[in-house]
């Protein structure tokens, strides 16, 4: 079955500092796959998905993420922090035909001064 | 565009009591998600419908049900609630049933069991 894993629950950065999150997948055939953002006290919000096609996908607010079968990884970056990007972060893997989302344990990303 | 409404946005319930939760997808959207994300966890998948039909069942107690309706909005239903269902309920919407349709989710319901 399809799964995601998400290292590190907690990642601290500077502001203007590179923020990696990183996810791996498990999957038997391949993966669509999906970085949603959590702000305190809200719903979830798309940053970006892989369907098919180009491994590099870009997202909102400047993250991009880069599909690396070799790996089995969906790592996400953005080149430089900003204090706005505080937020919970989640990979996420549809499981099964329906639109059953499997989402990794997620990551809290604290920007600091 | 409105994006996906859940109502209410909090509530308190006693153990034993029943909730009802409720969804507005997007316009034009015929799928609806409900998921539940219990504080420090990321969600876990509850039920999907689609045109009015369940098309998936996650691992909940049968404690939990869920509708749609002909305007495509739904309803969660929990009975005889416990300690344990206290978390935030998510809803999504989708165009559709199935890959690659991606979800567009409500705010939430926060739900605290005392």
């Amino acid at each position: 079955a399809q799964s995601v894993t998400q290292l590190g629950s907690h990642v601290s950065v500077s502001e203007g500092a590179l923020v990696l999150l990183r996810c791996n997948y498990s999957s038997s055939v391949p993966p669509y796959l999906f970085w949603y953002v959590q702000y305190p006290n809200q719903g979830l919000q798309l940053l970006l998905k892989y369907t098919t096609g180009a491994t590099l996908v870009k997202g909102i607010n400047g993250f991009e993420a880069e599909f690396k079968k070799s790996e089995t990884s969906f790592h996400l970056t953005k080149p430089s922090a900003h204090m706005s990007d505080a937020a919970e972060y989640f990979c996420a893997t549809y499981t099964g035909t329906a639109s059953k989302l499997t989402f990794g344990t997620g990551t809290r990303l604290q920007v600091t001064l | 565009d409105a994006g996906v409404t859940q109502s209410p946005t909090h509530l308190i319930k006693t153990r034993g009591q029943h909730v009802t939760l409720r969804c507005s997808p997007i316009s034009g959207h015929k799928s609806v998600s409900w998921y539940q994300q219990v504080l420090g966890q990321g969600p876990q998948f509850i039920f999907q419908y689609y045109e009015k039909e369940e098309r998936g069942r996650g691992n909940f107690p049968d404690r939990f049900s869920a509708r749609q309706f002909p305007n495509y909005s739904s309803e969660l239903n929990v009975n005889a609630l416990l300690l344990g269902d206290s978390a935030l309920y998510l809803c999504a919407s989708s165009l559709a049933s199935g890959v690659p349709y991606e979800q567009y989710f409500g705010p939430g319901t926060r739900l605290t069991v005392t």
